[in-house]
Protein backbone atom coordinates (compact mmCIF):
# COMPACT_ATOMS: atom_id res chain seq x y z
CA UNK A 1 0.00 0.00 0.00
CA UNK A 2 0.96 3.95 0.02
CA UNK A 3 3.56 5.00 2.78
CA UNK A 4 3.06 8.17 4.57
CA UNK A 5 5.96 9.42 6.49
CA UNK A 6 5.97 11.98 9.55
CA UNK A 7 8.91 13.15 11.12
CA UNK A 8 9.71 13.85 13.84
CA UNK A 9 7.99 11.04 15.33
CA UNK A 10 8.25 12.79 18.74
CA UNK A 11 9.49 15.95 20.04
CA UNK A 12 9.27 17.87 23.46
CA UNK A 13 9.39 21.60 23.47
CA UNK A 14 9.17 24.49 25.72
CA UNK A 15 6.26 26.00 26.14
CA UNK A 16 6.20 29.60 23.66
CA UNK A 17 8.44 28.00 21.13
CA UNK A 18 7.13 26.62 17.59
CA UNK A 19 7.26 23.22 16.08
CA UNK A 20 7.24 21.79 12.61
CA UNK A 21 5.93 18.41 11.91
CA UNK A 22 6.54 17.21 8.38
CA UNK A 23 4.38 14.39 6.56
CA UNK A 24 5.50 13.01 3.18
CA UNK A 25 4.06 10.92 0.35
CA UNK A 26 6.45 8.09 -0.68
CA UNK A 27 5.15 6.44 -3.15
CA UNK A 28 2.68 8.41 -4.09
CA UNK A 29 1.81 11.75 -5.26
CA UNK A 30 -0.88 13.52 -2.38
CA UNK A 31 -3.11 16.28 -4.44
CA UNK A 32 -4.75 16.33 -0.57
CA UNK A 33 -3.32 15.74 2.90
CA UNK A 34 -5.12 16.01 6.14
CA UNK A 35 -4.11 16.69 9.60
CA UNK A 36 -5.69 15.19 12.54
CA UNK A 37 -4.77 15.72 16.08
CA UNK A 38 -6.20 12.61 18.49
CA UNK A 39 -6.01 12.74 22.49
CA UNK A 40 -6.20 9.34 24.51
CA UNK A 41 -8.34 6.94 23.76
CA UNK A 42 -10.50 9.14 21.26
CA UNK A 43 -11.30 9.02 17.93
CA UNK A 44 -9.33 11.21 15.25
CA UNK A 45 -10.14 14.65 15.09
CA UNK A 46 -9.72 16.60 11.68
CA UNK A 47 -7.70 20.01 12.05
CA UNK A 48 -7.60 21.10 8.17
CA UNK A 49 -7.31 19.82 4.55
CA UNK A 50 -4.72 21.25 2.79
CA UNK A 51 -4.85 21.11 -1.15
CA UNK A 52 -1.17 21.18 -3.33
CA UNK A 53 -0.59 24.91 -3.62
CA UNK A 54 -3.60 26.31 -1.83
CA UNK A 55 -4.33 27.23 1.43
CA UNK A 56 -5.20 24.86 3.85
CA UNK A 57 -9.27 24.77 4.88
CA UNK A 58 -9.29 24.85 8.32
CA UNK A 59 -12.19 23.03 10.77
CA UNK A 60 -14.38 25.05 12.99
CA UNK A 61 -12.52 26.02 16.22
CA UNK A 62 -8.96 25.27 14.72
CA UNK A 63 -7.03 28.82 14.45
CA UNK A 64 -5.25 28.78 11.38
CA UNK A 65 -2.76 31.13 13.04
CA UNK A 66 -1.29 28.81 16.14
CA UNK A 67 -1.40 26.05 13.60
CA UNK A 68 0.41 27.12 10.19
CA UNK A 69 -0.33 24.59 7.57
CA UNK A 70 1.96 24.05 4.02
CA UNK A 71 1.29 22.14 1.31
CA UNK A 72 4.16 22.99 -1.00
CA UNK A 73 4.66 19.84 -3.59
CA UNK A 74 2.55 17.20 -3.90
CA UNK A 75 4.34 14.74 -1.88
CA UNK A 76 4.97 17.39 1.44
CA UNK A 77 3.10 19.32 4.05
CA UNK A 78 4.17 20.54 7.19
CA UNK A 79 2.26 21.66 10.34
CA UNK A 80 3.71 24.18 12.55
CA UNK A 81 2.04 24.44 15.84
CA UNK A 82 3.68 28.51 16.95
CA UNK A 83 4.34 29.42 20.04
CA UNK A 84 2.84 26.12 21.66
CA UNK A 85 1.42 25.67 25.64
CA UNK A 86 1.10 22.69 27.21
CA UNK A 87 -2.54 22.17 26.13
CA UNK A 88 -1.51 21.87 22.23
CA UNK A 89 0.62 18.58 23.55
CA UNK A 90 -1.12 15.81 21.65
CA UNK A 91 -0.55 12.98 19.48
CA UNK A 92 -1.07 14.92 15.22
CA UNK A 93 -1.03 12.52 12.52
CA UNK A 94 -1.20 13.37 9.02
CA UNK A 95 -2.77 11.51 6.25
CA UNK A 96 -2.58 11.93 2.06
CA UNK A 97 -5.18 11.07 -0.40
CA UNK A 98 -3.73 9.38 -3.29
CA UNK A 99 -4.97 11.52 -6.62
CA UNK A 100 -6.73 8.37 -8.34
CA UNK A 101 -7.49 6.07 -5.32
CA UNK A 102 -10.48 7.43 -2.95
CA UNK A 103 -8.46 6.32 -0.03
CA UNK A 104 -6.61 7.48 2.49
CA UNK A 105 -3.26 6.79 3.73
CA UNK A 106 -2.15 7.57 7.56
CA UNK A 107 1.31 8.40 8.34
CA UNK A 108 2.78 6.98 11.68
CA UNK A 109 1.56 10.03 13.83
CA UNK A 110 3.58 12.60 15.89
CA UNK A 111 3.67 13.01 19.78
CA UNK A 112 4.30 16.52 20.83
CA UNK A 113 4.78 17.05 24.48
CA UNK A 114 4.76 21.06 25.80
CA UNK A 115 6.85 21.32 28.70
CA UNK B 1 -17.16 18.30 11.28
CA UNK B 2 -19.36 15.09 10.85
CA UNK B 3 -18.77 11.89 13.06
CA UNK B 4 -19.80 8.38 12.52
CA UNK B 5 -21.43 6.21 15.31
CA UNK B 6 -19.30 2.71 15.78
CA UNK B 7 -20.55 0.30 18.15
CA UNK B 8 -19.57 -1.11 20.74
CA UNK B 9 -17.28 1.10 22.27
CA UNK B 10 -14.96 -1.27 23.63
CA UNK B 11 -14.88 -5.20 23.53
CA UNK B 12 -13.33 -7.54 25.17
CA UNK B 13 -12.81 -11.24 24.15
CA UNK B 14 -11.18 -13.92 24.40
CA UNK B 15 -8.79 -15.28 21.67
CA UNK B 16 -10.37 -17.66 18.86
CA UNK B 17 -13.87 -15.85 19.60
CA UNK B 18 -15.46 -14.15 16.52
CA UNK B 19 -15.30 -10.22 16.54
CA UNK B 20 -18.38 -8.05 14.72
CA UNK B 21 -18.69 -4.25 15.23
CA UNK B 22 -20.87 -1.59 13.03
CA UNK B 23 -20.02 2.04 11.71
CA UNK B 24 -23.54 3.64 11.06
CA UNK B 25 -24.14 7.76 9.70
CA UNK B 26 -27.14 9.66 9.33
CA UNK B 27 -25.87 10.27 5.64
CA UNK B 28 -25.08 8.16 2.71
CA UNK B 29 -21.70 7.24 1.58
CA UNK B 30 -20.15 5.93 -1.28
CA UNK B 31 -17.12 4.75 0.21
CA UNK B 32 -16.29 2.86 3.31
CA UNK B 33 -12.72 2.43 5.34
CA UNK B 34 -11.53 0.46 7.57
CA UNK B 35 -8.45 0.97 9.86
CA UNK B 36 -6.40 -0.13 12.90
CA UNK B 37 -4.79 1.40 15.45
CA UNK B 38 -2.10 0.23 17.53
CA UNK B 39 -1.29 2.47 20.40
CA UNK B 40 1.61 4.84 19.81
CA UNK B 41 1.21 4.91 15.66
CA UNK B 42 -0.95 5.88 12.82
CA UNK B 43 -3.87 4.33 11.74
CA UNK B 44 -3.99 1.41 8.86
CA UNK B 45 -5.96 0.76 6.31
CA UNK B 46 -7.51 -2.59 6.71
CA UNK B 47 -10.35 -2.97 3.68
CA UNK B 48 -11.58 -0.24 1.25
CA UNK B 49 -15.39 -0.63 0.38
CA UNK B 50 -17.10 1.07 -2.79
CA UNK B 51 -20.05 -0.28 -3.26
CA UNK B 52 -23.27 -0.89 -1.93
CA UNK B 53 -23.80 -4.23 -1.25
CA UNK B 54 -20.28 -5.20 -1.42
CA UNK B 55 -18.04 -7.85 0.73
CA UNK B 56 -14.72 -7.95 1.08
CA UNK B 57 -12.24 -9.98 2.76
CA UNK B 58 -8.37 -9.43 3.96
CA UNK B 59 -7.18 -12.52 5.40
CA UNK B 60 -9.16 -12.87 8.34
CA UNK B 61 -11.50 -9.72 8.57
CA UNK B 62 -14.55 -9.11 6.34
CA UNK B 63 -16.23 -5.87 5.95
CA UNK B 64 -19.17 -5.15 4.41
CA UNK B 65 -20.77 -2.18 2.60
CA UNK B 66 -24.53 -1.81 3.85
CA UNK B 67 -26.88 -1.54 1.20
CA UNK B 68 -28.69 1.26 2.69
CA UNK B 69 -25.38 3.06 2.11
CA UNK B 70 -25.27 4.47 5.71
CA UNK B 71 -23.67 1.21 7.20
CA UNK B 72 -20.99 -0.95 7.37
CA UNK B 73 -19.71 -3.82 9.23
CA UNK B 74 -16.26 -5.45 10.13
CA UNK B 75 -16.30 -9.33 11.54
CA UNK B 76 -12.85 -10.60 12.51
CA UNK B 77 -12.79 -14.67 12.44
CA UNK B 78 -10.59 -16.97 15.11
CA UNK B 79 -9.48 -13.60 17.00
CA UNK B 80 -5.66 -13.67 17.94
CA UNK B 81 -3.69 -11.68 20.50
CA UNK B 82 -2.75 -9.41 17.36
CA UNK B 83 -6.07 -8.16 16.51
CA UNK B 84 -5.60 -5.95 19.93
CA UNK B 85 -6.18 -2.38 19.20
CA UNK B 86 -8.77 0.38 18.56
CA UNK B 87 -10.50 -0.02 14.73
CA UNK B 88 -11.79 3.20 13.16
CA UNK B 89 -14.46 3.00 10.13
CA UNK B 90 -14.29 5.92 8.10
CA UNK B 91 -16.96 6.91 5.50
CA UNK B 92 -17.35 9.60 2.23
CA UNK B 93 -19.18 11.23 -0.35
CA UNK B 94 -19.23 13.19 -3.23
CA UNK B 95 -21.69 15.55 -1.87
CA UNK B 96 -18.64 16.76 0.70
CA UNK B 97 -15.77 16.56 -1.70
CA UNK B 98 -15.21 12.81 -0.51
CA UNK B 99 -13.80 14.18 2.43
CA UNK B 100 -13.66 11.04 5.20
CA UNK B 101 -15.50 11.20 8.20
CA UNK B 102 -14.27 8.93 11.02
CA UNK B 103 -16.03 6.86 13.31
CA UNK B 104 -15.47 7.23 17.21
CA UNK B 105 -13.67 3.90 17.30
CA UNK B 106 -14.06 0.37 18.53
CA UNK B 107 -11.52 -0.62 21.22
CA UNK B 108 -10.58 -4.52 20.79
CA UNK B 109 -9.03 -6.16 23.82
CA UNK B 110 -8.21 -10.36 23.11
CA UNK B 111 -7.15 -12.22 25.97
CA UNK B 112 -5.21 -15.23 25.35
Amino acid sequence: GAVVSQHPSWVICKSGTSVKIECRSLDFQATTMFWYRQFPKQSLMLMATSNEGSKATYEQGVEKDKFLINHASLTLSTLTVTSAHPEDSSFYICSARERSLNEQFFGPGTRLTVL
Amino acid sequence: GQQLNQSPQSMFIQEGEDVSMNCTSSSIFNTWLWYKQDPGEGPVLLIALYKAGELTSNGRLTAQFGITRKDSFLNISASIPSDVGIYFCAGATPNTGNQFYFGTGTSLTVIP
